[in-house]
């Protein structure tokens, strides 16, 4: 029972660069979210999706895409990477509605140099 | 706005000792309310919720009441473990049907043998 599987683990790119990070839930949940967590400031949610084709913001969305294009897959593109966006990326699925437990995957650590 | 403000850590209690997070929210209507944990170097996973006033949520000899007079879910053990140690995250849901959550900042805690 996969879950939430984000890749890859760990990544290190230069300013400018762009990326995908993957993520996808073999759980059939409709809700899919990307958050970022940065010492000191918790979890912020980047963009989230409530179903395929349907996709929104969340408090953090600025150098960050997003497309849900299946119900199980969920990636999060870097435009033009950051130093201010070094983090750990966690995607979460749920099944969307208001008492639904989110399911994490292990996250992905993300260095700009 | 909505928010989560829960106790600052770091928290380091000797093994069998009794444990207090403190977590109080901010949010019209009635939430459904969890705590996370995250153990190093893996995602958050839920450790337990409730989702109407006065509920108590426990899992693993944690507890925790929703107290809606108080808009607080303090987290308890009685007597903690080393196994314990983590980051513990208080978080609502203020989106109904969408499935976001709002996340404290999270208390790191340490547990010595």
């Amino acid at each position: 029972n996969a879950g939430v599987t984000q890749t890859p683990k760990f990544q290190v790119l230069k300013t400018g660069q762009s990326m995908t990070l993957q993520c996808a839930q073999d759980m059939n949940h409709e809700y899919m979210s990307w958050y970022r967590q940065d010492p000191g400031m918790g979890l912020r949610l980047i963009h989230y999706s409530v179903g395929a084709g349907i996709t929104d913001q969340g408090e953090v969305p600025n150098g960050y895409n997003v497309s849900r294009s299946t119900t199980e897959d969920f990636p999060l593109r870097l435009l033009s990477a950051a130093p201010s966006q070094t983090s750990v990326y966690f995607c979460a699925s749920s099944q969307g509605l208001g008492n639904s437990p989110l399911h994490f995957g292990n996250g992905t650590r993300l260095t700009v140099t | 706005g909505n928010s989560v403000t829960q106790m600052e850590g770091p928290v380091t209690l000797s093994e069998e000792a009794f444990l207090t997070i403190n977590c109080t929210y901010t949010a019209t209507g009635y939430p459904s309310l969890f705590w996370y944990v995250q153990y190093p170097g893996e995602g958050l996973q839920l450790l337990l919720k409730a989702t109407k006033a006065d509920d108590k949520g426990s899992n693993k000899g944690f507890e925790a009441t929703y107290r809606k007079e108080t808009t607080s879910f303090h987290l308890e053990k009685g007597s903690v473990q080393v196994s314990d140690s983590a980051v513990y995250f208080c978080a609502y849901n203020y989106g109904g049907s969408q499935g976001n959550l709002i996340f404290g900042k999270g208390t790191k805690l340490s547990v010595k043998p």
